[in-house]
């Protein structure tokens, strides 16, 4: 069975720091990889995906992931934070749009 | 412009009552979705839809109900059997491709008198 876990509930950064969300999947072969934003009571935008390729993908706002295979993971980066970046985060994993299993998210505080 | 409405923003649902949460889409996707997200828990897929008149269970169908008559339309019915209805829900529509993102509604919250 698929799965996905996000370690940290809950990031402080200060606004200008560098940002790191960390998402590590179980699949039992290369799965499809996302990452969505949500602002509060607000569906989700998406970030960016993976599917094939480049293990760096670029995705919009400026934010980027890498896929390492070794390690099962697919971590979130963003250079410098902004205060507008405050949300939750979730990375997804699975076979296709249909299949996804979502982590239970990180939410990010900016502070100034 | 394109996008998925929800409706209504909140609900409130008695003791025994059905209620129906509203979806549409003008994006002329074939593919729908209904998600529930609780606290601490993520989301979690209820039912999906990928062509009209045509809809499987998701993880957690259990206490819902949808239909699927056009192709911009999926609502989902909260019944009465369902005793923990209390959650932020989720409507999303996609290309029908696996590797098509989702696009999402801004939800509604429905919440138990």
């Amino acid at each position: 069975a698929q799965s996905v876990t996000q370690p940290d509930i809950h990031i402080t950064v200060s606004e200008g720091a560098s940002l790191e969300l960390r998402c590590n999947y179980s699949y039992g072969a290369t799965p499809y990889l996302f990452w969505y934003v949500q602002s509060p009571g607000q569906g989700l935008q998406l970030l960016l995906k993976y599917f094939s390729g480049d293990t760096l993908v670029q995705g919009i706002k400026g934010f980027e992931a890498e896929f390492k295979r070794s390690q099962s993971s697919f971590n979130l980066r963003k250079p410098s934070v902004h205060w507008s970046d405050a949300a939750e985060y979730f990375c997804a994993v699975g076979a296709g749009v249909s299949k996804l299993t979502f982590g239970t998210g990180t939410r990010l505080q900016v502070t100034l | 412009d394109g996008g998925i409405t929800q409706s209504p923003k909140y609900l409130f649902r008695k003791e025994g009552q059905n209620v129906t949460l509203s979806c549409e889409q003008n994006l002329n996707h074939d593919a729908m979705y209904w998600y529930r997200q609780d606290p601490g828990q993520g989301l979690r897929l209820i039912y999906y839809s990928q062509i009209v008149n045509d809809f499987q269970k998701g993880d957690i169908a259990e206490g819902y109900s949808v239909s699927r008559e056009k192709k911009e339309s999926f609502p989902l019915t909260v019944t009465s059997a369902q005793k923990n209805p209390t959650a932020f829900y989720l409507c999303a529509s996609s290309i029908e491709s696996p590797r098509q993102k989702l696009f999402f509604g801004s939800g509604t919250q429905l919440s138990v008198l």
